[in-house]
């Protein structure tokens, strides 16, 4: 199946500063890619979506100014946590998939502590 | 608005036993629906895809079936074996990707 690649997949920060969190598609062009985070023991929730070339759409409660979303290519998709804090702390999971009805496929995941 | 619901939470078997996980959904205007497994810690991996046109699939040991005018869909597990212990996800696909809570697996050798 297809490849989705993030990383890293863990990091840890001070409070205050940025930090940012790459999603490859490996094998295919993803014109869509989706940006999740995960507390423990919850559901994943969409953060935003992202379509290659334009803006970020982004789930309602989700700061846009805090967690940045660029996706300039067809493989590669970035999150960026602007002034992290403690609370950012989570599991941060991209997707990805090559056409409106495609398949979803998962990165690995990025585990985020902010100390 | 979309709910996914995943019953049970957690699920402990012995090595060998079929076994059923149940995903439900509350509007079943969807164009999919997918199972995930997740590892601690880890990402999702995907079992299988089921369109809304299609009623079920199939893959080795598993398979999931969709009733979407119930709202309803099942993953079945045959002969599980302790390398299936997981978290299972479903997701449904209507505006947005919804994922259940996951039902987690323990399958004792």
């Amino acid at each position: 199946g297809a490849v989705v690649s993030q990383h890293p997949s863990r990091v840890i920060c001070k409070s205050g500063t940025s930090v940012k969190i790459e999603c490859r598609s490996l094998d295919f062009q993803a014109t869509t890619m989706f940006w999740y985070r995960q507390f423990p023991k919850q559901s994943l929730m969409l953060m935003a979506t992202s379509n290659e070339g334009s803006k970020a759409t982004y789930e309602q409660g989700v700061e846009k100014d805090k967690f940045l979303i660029n996706h300039a290519s067809l493989t590669l998709s970035t999150l960026t946590v602007t002034s992290a804090h403690p609370e950012d702390s989570s599991f941060y999971i991209c997707s990805a998939r090559e056409g409106p009805s495609g398949e979803l496929f998962f990165g690995e995941g990025s585990r985020l502590t902010v100390l | 608005k979309q709910e996914v619901t995943q019953i049970p939470a957690a699920l402990s078997v012995p090595e060998g036993e079929n076994l059923v996980l149940n995903c439900s959904f509350t509007d079943s205007a969807i164009y999919n629906l997918q199972w995930f497994r997740q590892d601690p810690g880890k990402g999702l991996t995907s079992l299988l895809l089921i369109q809304s046109s299609q009623r079920e699939q199939t893959s080795g040991r598993l398979n999931a079936s969709l009733d979407k005018s119930s709202g309803r869909s099942t993953l079945y597990i045959a002969a599980s074996q302790p390398g299936d212990s997981a978290t299972y996800l479903c997701a449904v696909r209507s505006a947005a990707l919804i994922f259940g809570k996951g039902t987690t697996l323990s399958v004792s050798s």
